[in-house]
């Protein structure tokens, strides 16, 4: 079965410029998770979405935001972007919420921020 | 504030050898745990996981061991082969929450 999709791969945009990521996820899983990875950092919880709504949200400033439609593909947008904006997001698909459930990752969307 | 710390930024080891990577949390509502390997230009893919209910799962060559009064988790890789090179990242969550990550070790398996 297919995995989960993320697009684009890569993506270079200028500072204040704003982006918008896609992530689509197994078929039937409902449940996204979006991650941002940075050297040193490791990954870092950006929201999850349930059945169109968001769960959970993590550190972040508002810039960044997301979404999920009713298939379940989800989007995360972030404006006015910053130069810290440049890393590898990640988006993870679940069956359900419950713990226990690994996530199955994309292979991510590289954002280079000029 | 990192929940979950991964010490090692990298590891190296002889084929054939025991690989041993570690990680170490502060939250002592962790319940599940999980280990993810990640190559290159590909996305993490769930390798084992522990629940908090037990001490260690084994998967093939695969071990992980979880110490909850010591806060500490290690997945161990016996025998380790070229083919384990990867990052490795551990992961916990308390229920319904996300799971937190840590920063990942690099593991380097030499032939």
């Amino acid at each position: 079965k297919a995995g989960v999709t993320q697009t684009p791969r890569y993506l270079i945009k200028t500072r204040g410029q704003q982006v918008t990521l896609s992530c689509s996820p197994i078929s039937g899983h409902r449940s996204v998770s979006w991650y941002q990875q940075t050297p040193g950092q490791g990954l870092q919880f950006l929201f999850e979405y349930f059945s169109e709504t968001q769960r959970n949200k993590g550190n972040f400033p508002g810039r960044f935001s997301g979404r999920q439609f009713s298939n379940s593909r989800s989007e995360m947008n972030v404006s006015t972007l910053e130069l810290g904006d440049s890393a590898l997001y990640l988006c993870a698909s679940s069956l359900r919420r419950e713990v226990g459930y690994g996530y199955t990752f994309g292979s991510g969307t590289r954002l280079t921020v000029v | 504030d990192q929940q979950v710390k991964q010490n090692s930024p990298s590891l190296s080891v002889q084929e054939g050898r025991i690989s041993i990577l570690n990680c170490d949390y502060t939250n002592s509502m962790f319940d599940y745990f999980l280990w993810y390997k990640k190559y290159p230009a590909e996305g993490p893919t769930f390798l084992i996981s522990i629940s908090s209910i037990k001490d260690k799962n084994e998967d093939g060559r695969f071990t992980v061991f979880l110490n909850k009064s010591a806060k500490h988790l290690s997945l161990h890789i016996v025998p380790s082969q070229p083919g384990d090179s990867a990052v490795y990242f551990c992961a916990a969550s308390v229920p319904g929450n996300q799971f937190y990550f840590g920063t990942g070790t690099s593991l380097t398996v030499i032939p």
